[in-house]
C-alpha cells in the first residue's frame, strides 16, 4: 500500500527558479529515497537520506528529513528545463527492504 | 551505478495470451528483485518480492497465479502475466537490490493488452 503523500501533485515553474517538493509518510523508516522518472521511462535514483540524518546535498539537490513530523522535502535549485519529470519519494522500513512510493510530483520547468 | 535491464521494453498482445518479462542485473548479483506496476499518471505499486531460489512474496491483492514470478539465478527474474486482459495493461518495472539500502531499477516494460 502507498504510505507516502506528496505535495504538490503538480508544480510548474520558470527556468532558474527553485522547486520544492514535499513528502509525508506514516510508519517509522530506516531511510527515505528520492527518485526521478521521465515520462514512460524507468526510475533514476537521486538521493538517499537515513533516518538519523536531517539534511543531505547532492549538486543542485537538497533533501531534508524530519522524522518527528514524518516528512521530507526535496529542493532543486536553479531549475532547468531538463529537470522536467515526475519525482517520487520512497521509504524503506528496514535496511535493504521493499520500498513504498509516494504519489509523486509532476514538475514542469518552462524555458 | 549498477545496470538493470528489462526485456521486452514494449509488448502488445491479444487478450488471453501470456506474456513473459525478463529482468536482468547486468553487472552485479541480486539476491532480491522487486516487481512494480505503474498505471498512467500514478505511482509505483509493489507487486511482489522475488528472492533467488525461493518462492516470491506477493503483496495483498496481487494474484500469484496470474502473475508468475521466477527468480532462477542471481541475475535473472521473470514475470509472466498469464491470460492477460486489457486491465493488465500497464508499465511494469523491476528493481534489483544490490548493496544494502539501494535498489537499481530497470527501464520498464510497457504492456498493452488488446
Amino acid at each position: 500500500s502507498q504510505q507516502g503523500e506528496e505535495d504538490p501533485q503538480a508544480l510548474s515553474i520558470q527556468e532558474g527558479e527553485n522547486a520544492t517538493m514535499n513528502c509525508s509518510y506514516k510508519t517509522s523508516i530506516n531511510n527515505l529515497q528520492w527518485y526521478r522518472q521521465n515520462s514512460g521511462r524507468g526510475l533514476v535514483h537521486l538521493i538517499l537520506i537515513r533516518s538519523n540524518e536531517r539534511e543531505k546535498h547532492s549538486g543542485r539537490l537538497r533533501v531534508t528529513l524530519d522524522t518527528s513530523k514524518k516528512s521530507s522535502s526535496l529542493l532543486i535549485t536553479a531549475s532547468r528545463a531538463a529537470d522536467t519529470a515526475s519525482y517520487f519519494c520512497a521509504t524503506a522500513e528496514t535496511s535493504g527492504s521493499r520500498l513504498t512510493f509516494g504519489e509523486g510530483t509532476q514538475l514542469t520547468v518552462n524555458p | 551505478g549498477a545496470v538493470v535491464s528489462q526485456h521486452p521494453s514494449r509488448v502488445i498482445c491479444k487478450s488471453g495470451t501470456s506474456v513473459k518479462i525478463e529482468c536482468r542485473s547486468l553487472d552485479f548479483q541480486a539476491t532480491t528483485m522487486f516487481w512494480y506496476r505503474q498505471f498512467p499518471k500514478q505511482s509505483l505499486m509493489l507487486m511482489a518480492t522475488s528472492n533467488e531460489g525461493s518462492k516470491a512474496t506477493y503483496e495483498q491483492g496481487v494474484e500469484k497465479d496470474k502473475f508468475l514470478i521466477n527468480h532462477a539465478s542471481l541475475t535473472l527474474s521473470t514475470l509472466t502475466v498469464t491470460s492477460a486482459h486489457p486491465e493488465d495493461s500497464s508499465f511494469y518495472i523491476c528493481s534489483a537490490a544490490g548493496t544494502i539500502n539501494e535498489q537499481f531499477f530497470g527501464p520498464g516494460t510497457r504492456l498493452t493488452v488488446l
